[in-house]
């Protein structure tokens, strides 16, 4: 399978606890999101990468939440402290950066489920 | 004010008939467009780029409006298998794309 892979897909986690989630974005692509979704809304942008570089972060997230992209493949996002107001799905996208509107397509994973209870 | 805002629905219709959805978006800069289609409890899948003379692929055609910034949907003779929700998806004159609540539609033998 050469999509997006994400893992875990489900996490269940304590108030308090940190957790991680992993996205293995397609291989070519140098573009990286992270959306959060919870149940009857559309997902909604947390951060994007650019190769390794963070290049923006939605100003609602807190400083809970981090985000890496170390060598420019997989990207990691952390949640510390974790509150029950977290409970969400996370999706992670990738793209590929060209010209034209074909280089905004973004290909999601089948996302992280968690539940913090 | 949303960055981009969708009727949630739920729209209810036959089989082969026709319905459109709308979105209208806020950001005047906005420069991408898209129709993303998710399936209960998948993850959103690409339906079509939306274009600037307008576009259509089979049985749907998208359409732009940036005088009044809005984007439209239509699916002609539709299917069972078109039951989904529907996200209107629009770039913030950046690189954060804004996702709309998303439409629902179910299609009803």
């Amino acid at each position: 399978d050469t999509g997006v892979s994400q893992n875990p897909r489900h996490k269940i986690t304590k108030r308090g606890q940190n957790v991680t989630f992993r996205c293995d974005p397609i291989s070519e692509h140098n573009r990286l999101y992270w959306y959060r979704q919870t149940l009857g809304q559309g997902p909604e942008f947390l951060t994007y990468f650019q190769n390794e570089a963070q290049l923006e972060k939605s100003r609602l997230l807190s400083d809970r939440f981090s985000a890496e992209r170390p060598k420019g493949s997989f990207s990691t996002l952390e949640i510390q402290r974790t509150e029950q107001g977290d409970s969400a799905m996370y999706l992670c996208a990738s793209s590929l950066l060209s010209f034209g509107p074909l280089g905004s397509i973004q290909y999601f994973g089948a996302g992280t489920r968690l539940s913090v209870l | 004010r949303k960055e981009v805002e969708q009727d949630p629905g739920p729209f209810n219709v036959p089989e082969g008939a026709t319905v459109a959805f709308n979105c209208t978006y806020s950001n005047s800069a906005s420069q991408s467009f898209f129709w993303y289609r998710q399936d209960c409890r998948k993850e959103p899948k690409l339906l079509m780029s939306v274009y600037s003379s307008g576009n259509e692929d089979g049985r749907f055609t998208a359409q732009l409006n940036r005088a009044s910034q809005y984007i439209s949907l239509l699916i002609r003779d539709s299917k069972l298998s078109d039951s989904a929700t529907y996200l209107c998806v629009v770039n913030g004159g950046g690189n954060q794309f804004y996702f709309g609540t998303g439409t629902s539609l179910t299609v009803i033998p």
